[in-house]
């Protein structure tokens, strides 16, 4: 299978910037996704990255570099309510299909 | 972001009874449409890819004919759980891939709670 790193867990401080990365095998590499997911709900979808490079969306950014297999996801002025599972998947091509892998998720908390 | 609805949001069912769980895209066509698993505290579980038009994929260790997938039209995925048994009881989320424009990603439904008595 295709391995997916991020750390299991991080804790912030309500208005402080958090940056959760995530490692994976770069072979047939597709897309790499980040997700939001609470207790008891499904992923919302944050971001998506295919090129290198860094995407804002407001208080949220993504960054991809290609050649490292390496990406982040950058949280600014942290609010409780971003205490969350937070998902990076990898979307791989592979005898054309293109099939999305998830890591095990980081479980942010934040405190006040 | 796209929408995508799960029905029913939960399901309680005996032992031995199947279960139909729908996948709908609203406002997208969906080729691709996917079946996670998920139990407490795990990451999402890959099932299945369902491809309108066509037979699912299978991933290793995913009984076939025990989680029929069939995904009929370009908005519509369905995952029936056949003889269900307690084992079975997880979370079920679907996704379906937005190919619209420069989009190329992908939506969850809000999941199901599947509980087999």
């Amino acid at each position: 299978g295709q391995n997916i790193d991020q750390p299991t867990e991080m804790t912030a401080t309500e208005g402080a910037i958090v940056q959760i990365n995530c490692t994976y095998q770069t072979s047939g590499f597709n897309g790499l996704f980040w997700y939001q997911q609470h207790a008891g709900e499904a992923p919302t979808f944050l971001s998506y990255n295919v090129l290198d490079g860094l995407e804002e969306k407001g208080r949220f950014s993504s960054f991809l570099s290609r050649s490292k297999g390496y990406s982040y996801l950058l949280l600014k002025e942290l609010q409780m309510k971003d205490s969350a599972s937070y998902l990076c998947a990898v979307r791989y091509s592979s005898g054309g299909s293109f099939i999305p892998t998830f890591g095990r998720g980081t479980s942010l908390i934040v405190h006040p | 972001g796209a929408v995508v609805s799960q029905h029913p949001s939960w399901v309680i069912c005996k032992s031995g009874t199947s279960v139909k769980i729908e996948c709908r895209s609203l406002d997208f066509q969906a080729t691709t449409m996917f079946w996670y698993r998920q139990f407490p505290k795990q990451s999402l579980m890959l099932m299945a890819t369902s491809n309108e038009g066509s037979k699912a994929t299978y991933e290793q260790g995913v009984e076939k004919d025990k989680f029929l997938i069939n995904h009929a039209s370009l908005t519509l995925s369905t995952l029936t759980v056949t003889s269900a048994h307690p084992e079975d009881s997880s979370f079920y989320i679907c996704s379906a891939r937005d190919r619209r424009g420069r989009t190329d990603t992908q939506y969850f439904g809000p999941g199901t709670r599947l509980t087999v008595l």
